[in-house]
C-alpha cells in the first residue's frame, strides 16, 4: 500500500522556467511533508518542509504548497536551473504518533540549458 | 551544520564476511536512524534509535544488527548477507522526539554495499 505516491516518474523543463513536482497521501494522519533531492549514489539533501496547518511554505526559488483537502502536495522551482536536476523524493511523517519518514517512489527532474 | 557521515563509502563483502557500517553526526540528534535503498526505489526504513534505544525495528531479518554505542554514533552489523542485501545504506538523524514537534531528518550520503 504505496501511502505516498509521485505519478510522474520524470519531468523536463527548461532552464529558467518553472518546475512542479507534484505527491499526493492517502493517509490523513500525516501532519508533515518534506522534500528531498538526491543524485545518484549520495544521500538525499533535505530542501524544504511544511507543517500541515500551513498552506504554503517558500525557501528562496523552493516553495512547497499543501491542499489537505485534496491530501495533495506540490514542489515548485522558479527559476529552474540545470544544477537542479536530480531525483526528488516527497516524505511524509504522522509525527504525534512517530518519526517515521514515509518516501514516495520519486520524480526524475532534467533542466535542459 | 546538517552533516551526517558514514563509512564506509563502499563495501563487497562475500556472503559469509561479517563486517560493519558507520554512522556519525554531532548535531547533537537523539534520534538515529538506518535506510535501505534499491535502485530506482524510495528508501525504506529499517530501524529507529531514540535516544540510544531501539525504537522501530521494520521487520528486519536478523542478519541486520543495529547498535548505538553513544548518542552520536550508529552502527549496523552485517552477517550472513544474501546478494539481495546489495544496496545503499543510508543513515539519518534527527533532534529526537520530544524536542521538536515535527522533526527533520538529515541523511548520509550512504555506504553501497555489493554482497557476492
Amino acid at each position: 500500500d504505496q501511502q505516498v505516491k509521485q505519478n510522474s516518474p520524470s519531468l523536463s523543463v527548461q532552464e529558467g522556467r518553472i518546475s512542479i513536482l507534484n505527491c499526493d497521501y492517502t493517509n490523513s494522519m500525516f501532519d508533515y511533508f518534506l522534500w528531498y533531492k538526491k543524485y545518484p549514489a549520495e544521500g538525499p539533501t533535505f530542501l524544504i518542509s511544511i507543517s500541515s496547518i500551513k498552506d504554503k511554505n517558500e525557501d528562496g526559488r523552493f516553495t512547497v504548497f499543501l491542499n489537505k483537502s485534496a491530501k495533495h502536495l506540490s514542489l515548485h522551482i522558479v527559476p529552474s536551473q540545470p544544477g537542479d536536476s536530480a531525483v526528488y523524493f516527497c516524505a511524509a511523517s504522522a509525527t504525534h504518533a512517530t518519526n517515521k519518514l514515509i518516501f514516495g517512489t520519486g520524480t526524475l527532474l532534467a533542466v535542459q540549458p | 551544520d546538517t552533516e551526517v557521515t558514514q563509512t564506509p563509502k563502499h563495501l563487497v563483502m562475500g556472503m559469509t564476511n561479517k563486517k560493519s557500517l558507520k554512522c556519525e553526526q554531532h548535531m547533537g540528534h537523539r534520534a538515529m536512524y538506518w535506510y535501505k535503498q534499491k535502485a530506482k526505489k524510495p528508501p525504506e526504513l529499517m530501524f529507529v534509535y531514540s535516544y540510544e534505544k531501539l525504537s522501530i525495528n521494520e521487520s528486519v531479518p536478523s542478519r541486520f544488527s543495529p547498535e548505538c554505542p553513544n548518542s552520536s554514533l550508529l552502527n549496523l552489523h552485517l552477517h550472513a548477507l544474501q546478494p539481495e542485501d546489495s544496496a545503499l545504506y543510508l543513515c539519518a538523524s534527527s533532534q529526537g522526539p520530544g524536542q521538536t514537534y515535527q522533526e527533520t531528518q538529515y541523511f548520509g550520503p550512504g555506504t553501497r554495499l555489493l554482497v557476492l
